[in-house]
């Protein structure tokens, strides 16, 4: 029971474009949400996260949405660089703090 | 700052041997996980540690699997025997605390990568 998806595996994105990575979770009880970047051979990297008594968050090229009554959240990068090649895992939290991570998007910037 | 330290990075072991990994949180984190990551998917919770006390070892497979974090600090997770299903990246992680949102968030270690022949 894959509580938290990210149903696409893959993402190529050209240099200066709009990266959109997107994410849906089924259990309501989600009331904090974050994405996560990772680099071969490296550890996740926390990257930016939203309270579910908001509906966006930015933070300089990063802006996360969340559409509660679809259960979905999105991230956007813009513009997208080279540099944010990586893979990018979306994860839900509820009350206790346990984090739930989806399957991962690679996503690849084209120069 | 350092971050989460981990060891080894890379182990190769064959199936029956026994495997340890060791981590180190970032210093002050109270709170301290231990993940599985299996190829091409997300990170999943093995076990959580509060200070020294497991407060979420309900996915970590208690036949084969232990883990410690006697001092509150450094932790080590066990694999006795291991198995070829095993193979996958062992990912540690700490945070402040799981109150508040501003204190759970989690920091990772760059993992230990296990292969299991």
């Amino acid at each position: 029971d894959q509580q938290v998806k990210q149903n696409s595996p893959s993402l190529s994105v050209q240099e200066g474009r709009i990266s959109i990575l997107n994410c849906d979770y089924t259990n309501s009880m989600f009331d904090y949400f974050l994405w996560y970047k990772k680099y071969p051979a490296e550890g996740p990297t926390f990257l930016i996260s939203i309270s579910s008594i908001k509906d966006k968050n930015e933070d300089g090229r990063f802006t996360v949405f969340l559409n509660k009554s679809a259960k979905h959240l999105s991230l956007h990068i813009v513009p997208s660089q080279p540099g944010d090649s990586a893979v990018y895992f979306c994860a839900a939290a509820n009350q206790g703090g346990k984090l739930i991570f989806g399957q991962g998007t690679e996503l690849s910037v084209k120069p | 700052e350092a971050g989460v330290v981990q060891s080894p990075r890379y182990k190769i072991i064959e199936k029956k041997q026994p495997v340890a990994f060791w981590c180190n949180p970032i210093s002050g984190h109270n709170t301290l996980y231990w993940y599985l990551q299996n190829l091409g998917q997300g990170p999943e919770l093995l076990i959580r540690y509060e200070n020294e006390e497991a407060v979420d070892d309900s996915q970590l497979p208690k036949d084969r699997f232990s883990a410690e974090r006697l001092k509150g600090v450094d932790s080590t997770l066990k694999i006795q025997p291991a198995e070829l299903g095993d193979s996958a990246v062992y990912l540690c992680a700490s945070s402040l605390g799981t109150s508040g949102r501003r204190t759970n968030t989690q920091y990772f270690g760059p993992g230990t990568r296990l292969t299991v022949l």
